[in-house]
């Protein structure tokens, strides 16, 4: 069966701290892996790795994937309060003619002031 | 930027009668979801739908539920005759201009569905 694992559950930090998330993996015929930002309901895309080694970037948030030890981060620095949210791990699993989505439990980021 | 759209973002119903969830998918997306989240748990796969038929469905998507795709922008998800358990968050998906694009799928804001 798929699995998509999480840690920490729950991580709470103060604004300018450096928080690291992991995500780790079992899946069949590995293509990709995703992040997503869950505030209130809607996840929201932050990004699709690839590639091994290959660090992705977008302001404060970098992720980057190794696939030899079926796993993930995604780096947060310089925290502010708006990085509270669920931080959603998800990997792809062919279905028929696309992709399923098979989420882990999200780790939940509480940033205080 | 091209958004999923869904409505209504609340629903409250009573247990058997039938709901009808509603998507405006990303526009020249090909390929749409439903998953939902149940209240402190994970995000699940409901069914995926391409080229007009379900590609896949997990367990939950039993013949209470169907998907339909009644004109060129909006998807559905029926659910037939809601039970208490059917309470959570339901989530459109879509994705996939082409191939390369695929797999990453672009959230609507949800429908919080609750059963009484």
């Amino acid at each position: 069966e798929d699995k998509v694992v999480q840690s920490p559950l729950s991580l709470v930090v103060h604004e300018g701290d450096t928080v690291t998330l992991n995500c780790s993996y079992e899946v069949t015929n590995f293509r990709s892996l995703l992040w997503y930002k869950q505030e209130k309901k809607a996840p929201t895309f932050l990004f699709m790795l690839t590639s091994s080694g290959i660090e992705k970037k977008s302001g404060r948030l970098s992720s980057i994937l190794d696939k030899k030890e079926l796993s993930s981060i995604l780096n947060i620095t310089a925290t502010q309060t708006g990085d509270s949210a669920i931080y959603l791990c998800a990997v792809p699993v062919s279905g028929g003619s696309n992709y399923k989505l098979t989420f882990g439990k999200g780790t939940l980021l509480t940033v205080n002031p | 930027e091209p958004e999923v759209t869904q409505t209504p973002s609340h629903q409250v119903t009573q247990m058997g009668q039938e709901v009808i969830l509603r998507c405006v998918p990303i526009s020249n997306h090909l390929y749409f979801y439903w998953y939902r989240q149940i209240l402190g748990q994970k995000v699940e796969f409901l069914v995926s739908f391409y080229n007009n038929e379900i590609s896949e469905k997990s367990e939950i998507f039993d013949d209470q539920f169907s998907v339909e795709r009644p004109d060129g922008s909006n998807f559905t998800l029926k659910i037939r005759s809601t039970k208490l358990e059917d309470s959570a968050m339901y989530f459109c998906a879509s994705s996939g201009r082409d191939h390369l694009y695929q797999e990453t799928q672009y959230f609507g804001p949800g429908t919080r569905l609750l059963v009484l």
